[in-house]
């Protein structure tokens, strides 16, 4: 079964800091996808970055990037330059073989003006 | 220009009724499903439809019935409304393929509250 944990509920952040949102996973797929989404308090899921099993390179979208650790099963979302509109629920997800998406339990973040 | 809708948004009913929730989506995809948020803010697959396929089933009552007219409508029935259902549910779309395409896109979400 796909595992995806997320060890911190919630994370303050002072604005125009980054952020670090941990996200491991377990799975025995060669190949896999991770995702993450944010959830504002308005409720809509919003992607944000997607990185695959297969690529060697960390994922980059704007201010947001990953920190891909195929070996430890680990994928953390880097929040470069915080703003106040980034604090949200946000999610890691993994897409297994059965092109399901596992979530975790989610990082509610929010930032300090 | 919305790219997953879902209606109704909010949907309040008594226990025991019977409701139904639509889903669109425009992006071309082949793929459909449906998640529920509980009140702890988990996502769970429910179903998944792939060219008005069912191919994903999970663990789920079958008060709850998901049908496709076509690849671009996924919809979910649910019979004799229970307390438990009370819920966001999420209806997804992606493109079954490599890489990033795989993405899912998300409607906004259909807040049910039975009482």
């Amino acid at each position: 079964a796909q595992k995806i944990t997320q060890t911190q509920p919630g994370m303050f952040v002072q604005e125009k800091e980054a952020v670090t949102l941990d996200c491991t996973y377990d799975t025995s797929d060669q190949s896999y996808g991770l995702f993450w989404y944010k959830q504002p308090s308005s409720g809509e899921m919003i992607f944000l970055i997607y990185q695959g099993s297969y690529d060697e390179q960390n994922a980059t979208e704007g201010r947001y990037s990953l920190n891909f650790q195929k070996a430890r099963k680990s994928t953390n979302l880097v929040i470069s330059a915080s703003q106040l509109g980034d604090s949200a629920m946000y999610f890691c997800a993994m897409r297994d073989d059965d092109y399901k998406l596992s979530f975790g339990a989610g990082t509610t973040v929010t930032v300090r003006a | 220009d919305t790219a997953v809708s879902q209606t109704p948004k909010y949907l309040v009913t008594q226990m025991g009724n019977d409701k139904s929730i639509k889903c669109e989506q425009n992006l071309g995809h082949d793929t459909m499903y449906w998640y529920k948020q509980d009140s702890k803010k988990f996502l769970k697959i429910m179903f998944s439809y792939n060219n008005k396929e069912l191919i994903i089933n999970e663990t789920v009552p079958n008060r709850f019935s998901p049908k496709s007219p076509d690849k671009a409508h996924l919809n979910l029935h649910i019979n004799s409304l229970e307390l438990g259902d009370s819920a966001v549910y999420f209806c997804a779309s992606s493109q079954v393929g490599v890489g990033q395409q795989e993405t899912q896109y998300f409607g906004p979400g259909t807040r049910l509250l039975v009482l």
